[in-house]
């Protein structure tokens, strides 16, 4: 089976860009996860979805980010606009049973805001 | 929140030495994950171990749920096995996905 698929695998912008990011869970998982990594905070939970359904975006910085998941093998996360302090890496993951299941990571989006 | 501590949080070895790795948490869990962050980023799963022990060739994990810790096993380290090895765990509310701040682990031939 293919894993969690995520695009662009790198983004370089300008700040003030509207940067979107794109994810594939896999097959068959009905949850799926926006995680932030940066040096200084580790791995952020940003969002996450049960049944293509936002249950928690408690994470989510600020207004400037949004996240979607139109139906069960799509989600976007979109920055706009975008600012230095965003740079960082972004990955998805999803899961069978929420976060009592076993979560299974893409290979993450370098994100790098000029 | 429940915490979750990693140690040691820096380790070098050399090839063919043993290593073991632990996880504490502050509170009753129902999912512990065991990651490897490879140094080109990639996040690889390595057990899904709630409690118990699971083997994997060169690795192992122990989970001791009732006193809240879990060990992960690497014999006979290769160069490959270098990153940053994270613990992850599930609260019981099941609302939430804590990561420990990580093992970086650094092996050399």
């Amino acid at each position: 089976d293919a894993g969690v698929i995520q695009s662009p695998r790198h983004e370089v912008t300008e700040m003030g860009q509207e940067v979107t990011l794109r994810c594939k869970p896999i097959s068959g998982h009905n949850s799926l996860f926006w995680y932030r990594q940066t040096m200084m905070r580790g791995l952020e939970l940003l969002i996450y979805f049960n049944n293509n359904v936002p249950i928690d975006d408690s994470g989510m910085p600020e207004d400037r980010f949004s996240a979607k998941m139109p139906n069960a093998s799509f989600s976007t996360l979109k920055i706009q606009p975008s600012e230095p302090r965003d740079s960082a890496v972004y990955f998805c993951a999803s899961s069978r049973l929420d976060f009592a299941g076993e979560l299974f990571f893409g290979e993450g989006s370098r994100l790098t805001v000029l | 929140g429940i915490q979750v501590e990693q140690s040691p949080p820096d380790l070098i070895l050399q090839e063919g030495a043993n290593s073991t790795l632990r996880c504490n948490f502050s509170d009753s869990v129902n999912n512990l994950q065991w990651f490897h962050q490879n140094p080109w980023g990639q996040l690889i799963n390595l057990f899904y171990i709630p409690s118990g022990t699971k083997q994997n060739g060169r690795l192992s994990a122990t989970t001791v749920a009732t006193e809240r810790y879990s060990l992960l096993y690497i014999s006979s380290s290769q160069t490959t096995d270098s990153g940053v090895y994270f613990c992850a765990v599930t609260n019981q509310a099941g609302t939430a996905l804590i990561f420990g701040k990580g093992t970086t682990l650094s092996v050399s031939s």
